[in-house]
C-alpha cells in the first residue's frame, strides 16, 4: 500500500538559515509527488509537484524539492527561510489513477526564530 | 486561478444536530474530495466523488454522508453530530484522467467545526 512518512513533526530554524524537510514514500511504481503548505487557519496551497523528467523541481516562494528514486525520498528545501514561511508542510503521493486520490503525510510544523 | 470555497470558516453545533458543510469549485473539475484534519494525523479522506451523483468512501466514512447533485458542489453531511467529529474539514477538487497534472488537488480554506 502507498504511504508517506514525514519523520519530523516539528522543526525550528532561524530566519535566513537553510531548510530541509524530509519526505519518504512507499509506492511500487513512479509516483506523483507533491508538497503543500498550510498557513495557520487556512487551507492547503500547492508549493510544487513532480510527475516526471527533471528530478529537481522548482516551486513557488523559493522552494525546491528533489526526487530521489533510490532513497524513495522527495525532500523540500529552501536556501534562506523567511519568517513568513512559518507554517505546516505536507508531502503527498498520488499514482495518476482516474480518481486521483492522494495519500498525505502527517505534516511538519515549521517555526522560524528571528 | 482555481477557486474552491467552503460555506463557513467556523461552525459551532450541538451533539445530535444534522450538519451540512458545503463546498463549491469553479474550475469544472470532475473530482471532489472531503478530508478531515486533526493534529498529528494529517489529512484523512472521508469521501470523494468522481462525477455527479457518484461517490466512494474514503478511509474514515463512518458518521458521514455526502451529496453531489451538481458538478460544482459537493456537500458533507453529519447526520447526527458527535463531539468526536470536532475537527477541521477541508474540501478539494481536481480534474479526472491519468495525466500527471490531474492528480493536483486544489483546496478550500477549511471549516473548523466544533461540536458541543
Amino acid at each position: 500500500a502507498q504511504s508517506v512518512t514525514q519523520p519530523d513533526i516539528h522543526i525550528t530554524v532561524s530566519e535566513g538559515a537553510s531548510l530541509e524537510l524530509r519526505c519518504n514514500y512507499s509506492y511500487g511504481a513512479t509516483p506523483y509527488l507533491f508538497w503543500y503548505v498550510q498557513s495557520p487557519g487556512q487551507g492547503l496551497q500547492l508549493l510544487l509537484k513532480y510527475f516526471s523528467g527533471d528530478t529537481l523541481v522548482q516551486g513557488i516562494k523559493g522552494f525546491e524539492a528533489e526526487f530521489k528514486r533510490s532513497q524513495s525520498s522527495f525532500n523540500l528545501r529552501k536556501p534562506s527561510v523567511h519568517w513568513s514561511d512559518a507554517a505546516e508542510y505536507f508531502c503527498a503521493v498520488g499514482h495518476g489513477g482516474a480518481t486521483n486520490k492522494l495519500i498525505f503525510g502527517t505534516g511538519t510544523l515549521l517555526a522560524v526564530q528571528p | 486561478d482555481v477557486k474552491v470555497t467552503q460555506s463557513s470558516r467556523y461552525l459551532v453545533k450541538r451533539t445530535g444536530e444534522k450538519v451540512f458543510l458545503e463546498c463549491v469549485q469553479d474550475m469544472d473539475h470532475e473530482n471532489m474530495f472531503w478530508y478531515r484534519q486533526d493534529p498529528g494525523l494529517g489529512l484523512r479522506l472521508i469521501y470523494f466523488s468522481y462525477d455527479v451523483k457518484m461517490k466512494e468512501k474514503g478511509d474514515i466514512p463512518e458518521g458521514y454522508s455526502v451529496s453531489r447533485e451538481k458538478k460544482e458542489r459537493f456537500s458533507l453531511i453529519l447526520e447526527s453530530a458527535s463531539t468526536n467529529q470536532t475537527s477541521m474539514y477541508l474540501c478539494a477538487s481536481s480534474w479526472a484522467g491519468t495525466s500527471g497534472d490531474t492528480d493536483t488537488q486544489y483546496f478550500g480554506p477549511g471549516t473548523r467545526l466544533t461540536v458541543l
